[in-house]
């Protein structure tokens, strides 16, 4: 079955400590976004790529950071820098960016925890 | 900053009922879309309407929009239990690139 992919689904940091997210999918989909959702609230864009090797920041990129070297791979690194780090990370990904009229197709998520 | 504002914030209905949710925005839209979200999920799209068009509908959903008061509503007839979850809004503000902007959502509590 296509779909998103997302690894893992709870982590578990020290305060300090870089971590990394995956997200992988199988579409064959030329755009992809993280989001950020904190309780009782929206999802706030992060960083989104509409092709390989080229991303954009979203809303809420500092202290964020990520790499789009394959179409079907744009893993998420969170920074010692971001202040709030705890949040749940969730990856989507469309058929183009440039069309605006594509629904986004979204993974199951990370809960990240950072003490 | 947040395109979409869903109202109301929390709703609780009986099985079989009709849930009713509002979205409002404020700058001019390409398309409104709705998701829903199912506790500790991703969200999963459930329908788009595009900014020329003012009803669609999809199984037992039904939306509306209003382009002239900025707002959308979506309704879910004959509710189950299995409808709990949050539901969200998300414009393509036509000013704000190939951005998706989500509302902050309803929480639809359906009781069997």
């Amino acid at each position: 079955d296509g779909g998103i992919t997302q690894s893992p689904k709870y982590l578990f940091r020290k305060e300090g400590q870089n971590v990394t997210l995956s997200c992988e999918q199988n579409l064959n989909h030329d755009a992809m976004y993280w989001y950020r959702q904190d309780p009782g609230q929206g999802l706030r864009l992060i960083y989104y790529s509409q092709i390989v090797n080229d991303f954009q920041k979203g809303d809420i990129a500092e202290g964020y950071s990520v790499s789009r070297e394959k179409k079907e791979s744009f893993p998420l690194t969170v920074t010692s820098a971001q202040k709030n780090p705890t949040a749940f990370y969730l990856c989507a990904s469309s058929i183009t960016g440039i069309t605006y009229n594509s629904p986004l197709h979204f993974g199951n998520g990370t809960r990240l925890t950072v003490t | 900053s947040q395109q979409g504002e869903e109202d109301p914030q929390a709703l609780s209905i009986q099985e079989g009922e009709n849930a009713t949710m509002n979205c409002s925005y404020k700058t001019s839209i390409n398309n409104l879309q709705w998701y829903r979200q199912n506790s500790g999920r991703g969200l999963v799209h459930l329908i788009l309407i595009r900014s020329n068009e003012r009803e669609k509908h999809s199984g037992r959903l039904r939306v509306t929009l209003d382009t002239s008061k900025k707002s959308s509503s979506l309704l879910i007839t004959a509710s189950r239990a299995a409808d709990t979850a949050s539901y969200f809004c998300a414009t393509f503000p036509l000013e704000y690139g190939n951005k998706l902007v989500f509302g902050a959502g309803t929480i639809l509590r359906v009781k069997s």
